[in-house]
């Protein structure tokens, strides 16, 4: 089983719909979980970041985390056409001394917002 | 906004040669990595650097590549001998504390030929 896992789409949606963005993981010392973006060719983005289980919002975008299924959303409200990017879910032990911090990707999914 | 720059933007090289790839972290940040993305691919931890030391690093950092934070400012990859499945985006990322956000810089495509 891949430590990440991220449907990679492509996903193309009109514009002003909810998109939901979702990714698994098997890796139960994860705790810290992360958004980025990431356009053609550019470095990733970060969105949103979040500890342990619960949900956050800031804007247009929230992100949840349900760390008992090892499950983690992101959800992009009133989607604009300067959404369309790849969206890549991302997590990290946060420091435990086997695993320091280093952030673990998905594949990344790939998203159009249509006009 | 404070970020994190990279340079060169783009670094065409022979197979063999030896390349520096340089990062200018957030000036406050604690914690430096490089990550990797082959083309197509997704984005791979290198190594992580902390205290003027490694902390952690993958199994794709073997000894063709080092790290060092020359001065107070810069971070370096060095790679001493290109290979063709080097060929990839390299990007740069810091962080202020362990467990904290880390922000990556625009990256560095490098291109073996």
């Amino acid at each position: 089983q891949k430590e990440v896992e991220q449907d990679p789409g492509p996903l193309s949606v009109p514009e002003g719909a909810i998109v939901s963005l979702n990714c698994t993981y098997s890796n139960s010392a994860f705790q810290y979980f992360m958004w980025y973006r990431q356009y053609s060719r550019k470095g990733p983005e970060l969105l949103m970041y979040t500890y342990s289980s619960g949900n956050k919002e800031d804007g247009r975008f929230t992100a949840q985390v349900d760390k008992s299924s090892k499950y983690i959303s992101l959800f992009i409200r009133d989607s604009q056409p300067s959404d369309s990017a790849t969206y890549l879910c991302a997590m990290s032990a946060g420091g435990l001394k086997t695993s320091y911090d280093k952030v673990i990707f998905g594949p990344g999914t790939s998203l159009s917002v249509i006009p | 906004e404070p970020e994190v720059t990279q340079t060169p933007s783009h670094q065409v090289t022979q197979m063999g040669q030896e390349v520096i790839l340089r990062c200018v972290p957030i000036s406050n940040h604690l914690y430096f990595y490089w990550y990797r993305q082959i083309l197509g691919q997704k984005v791979e931890f290198l190594v992580s650097f902390y205290n003027n030391e490694i902390s952690e690093k993958s199994e794709i950092f073997d000894d063709q590549f080092s790290v060092e934070r020359p001065d107070g400012s810069n971070f370096t990859l060095k790679i001493r001998s290109t290979k063709l499945e080097d060929s990839a985006m390299y990007f740069c990322a810091s962080s202020p504390g362990l467990g904290s956000e880390q922000y990556f810089g625009p990256g560095t495509r490098l291109t073996v030929t």
